[in-house]
């Protein structure tokens, strides 16, 4: 079962910025978050992952809080083409990637 | 470069039929993935291949199995299809075993069993 609890749904307007939550209140301390992304059709696409630091890279922000029971991705401009799927995955290193339900990001013009 | 190719990308097949549907990795990369995809499910994990050796492995029947070749390619068998197996699968592949530097997925084999 997947560790993790995500809104089913959330609506964004285009350029603003999208935050999307994740808790995961019984992780472990070797667990990562992972988040990945499905557009319509497609394979799921790799986004960020962090283990307790805040992670940036070129398409998001990772924020963990310190207790890291929660955590929240940030699309700093989102366009209609991060209208998606996203996924977050608690996992450890060497177990499988385990999907929950995810949230159906809707981004609207 | 090249990302994951799976082929087919669509198949039909009858009940009690096999099927195989194969996954050429990113070049370089060792361990394979599968995943199966359905509306009612969601994503679940078949197995997991890294140097020709399973290491992970899903709960889904024995009529589902997979190898991997000297080359990181790798190929799923589905013996004595069901209904029930139409589905999007979906391969991914990684540099190394586990899912540290993010999972690469192709496009995926849509499945239609008939």
């Amino acid at each position: 079962d997947a560790k993790t609890t995500q809104p089913p749904s959330m609506d964004c307007a285009e350029g603003r910025a999208a935050n999307l939550p994740c808790n995961h209140s019984t992780i472990s301390g070797n667990e990562y978050v992972y988040w990945y992304r499905q557009i319509h059709s497609q394979g799921p696409q790799y986004i960020i992952h962090g283990l307790k630091n805040n992670e940036t890279n070129e398409m998001a922000s990772l924020i963990i809080t310190e207790d890291r029971k929660s955590s929240t991705l940030i699309l700093p401009h989102a366009t209609l083409r991060d209208t998606a799927v996203y996924y977050c995955i608690v996992e450890g290193g060497s177990e499988k990637l385990v999907f929950g339900k995810g949230t159906k990001l809707t981004v609207n013009p | 470069k090249a990302g994951v190719t799976q082929t087919p990308r669509y198949l039909i097949k009858t009940r009690g039929q096999q099927v195989t549907l194969s996954c050429s990795p990113i070049s370089g990369h060792r361990s394979v993935s599968w995943y199966q995809q359905t509306p009612g499910q969601g994503l679940q994990f078949l197995f997991e291949y890294f140097s020709e050796t399973q290491r992970n492995k899903g709960n889904f029947p024995g009529r589902f199995s997979g190898r991997q070749f000297s080359n990181s390619r790798s190929e799923m068998n589905v013996s004595t299809l069901e209904l029930g197996d139409s589905a999007l699968y979906l391969c991914a592949s990684s540099l190394v075993w586990g899912p540290f530097e993010g999972y690469t997925f192709g496009s995926g084999t849509r499945l239609t069993v008939v």
